[in-house]
């Protein structure tokens, strides 16, 4: 069974650019998500997403970070223009549904170097 | 809110040797209890998890108890290898949220030969 797809896997930008991550969830999980894992700290949430809908955005910077899912399958995060305290890795995670099993399915992340 | 503490890293043991990773927690409710693990080079998977008082999680030799009386949920292995060098993240889960995961700020376990 393929994994979580992310790509890139490495993006070096200078502030004010903008940058795109994208994510391609495991097969018939309906449950995707962002997160934030800035060097040092623990993962932090930024989006959850039920099929194509948001669950919980409450941690997303919304003046300059954006995610979609449109077809409820694969999703992008957009971040413009990017600011020097983004530089992090960015995880993809998904799961089969809202059930609170807590096992979510990583991929192996987007590393963002903001200059 | 709810959050997670862990003991700060890294930790270096000899192999063979026995490892305890302190995690503790503060929540309203009571959150299900989750240790994931990233091995170099790959992305966080879950290692065990307890959804409630007393439950013993364990996998692959590691080990831990939900203590709710010390809100805590410590990572145990009796003997570690050279393999299990990783970072180790505890997190909760809001039994009211969507599966949202909190975690701690990880744990990086060193085991030399």
């Amino acid at each position: 069974e393929a994994g979580v797809a992310q790509s890139p896997r490495y993006k070096i930008i200078e502030k004010r650019q903008s940058v795109a991550f994208w994510c391609n969830p495991i097969s018939g999980h309906a449950t995707l998500y962002w997160y934030q894992q800035i060097l040092g700290q623990g993962p932090k949430l930024l989006i959850q997403f039920q099929n194509n809908g948001v669950v919980d955005d409450s941690q997303l910077p919304k003046d300059r970070f954006s995610a979609e899912r449109l077809k409820g399958v694969d999703s992008t995060l957009k971040i413009q223009p990017a600011k020097l305290e983004d530089s992090a890795v960015y995880l993809c995670a998904s799961s089969f549904g809202l059930t609170n099993t807590g096992e979510l399915f990583f991929g192996e992340g987007s590393r963002l170097t903001v200059l | 809110g709810d959050s997670v503490t862990q003991m700060e890293g890294p930790v270096t043991l000899s192999e063979e040797a026995f490892l305890t990773i302190n995690c503790t927690y503060t929540a309203t409710g009571y959150p299900s209890l989750f240790w994931y693990v990233q091995y170099p080079g790959e992305g966080l998977q879950l290692l065990l998890k307890a959804t409630k008082a007393d439950d013993k999680g364990s996998n692959k030799g590691f080990e831990a108890t939900y203590r709710k009386e010390t809100t805590s949920f410590h990572l145990e292995k009796g003997s570690v290898q050279v393999s299990d060098s990783a970072v180790y993240f505890c997190a909760l889960s809001d039994p009211g949220g969507f599966q949202k995961l909190v975690f701690g700020t990880g744990t990086r376990l060193l085991v030399s030969p």
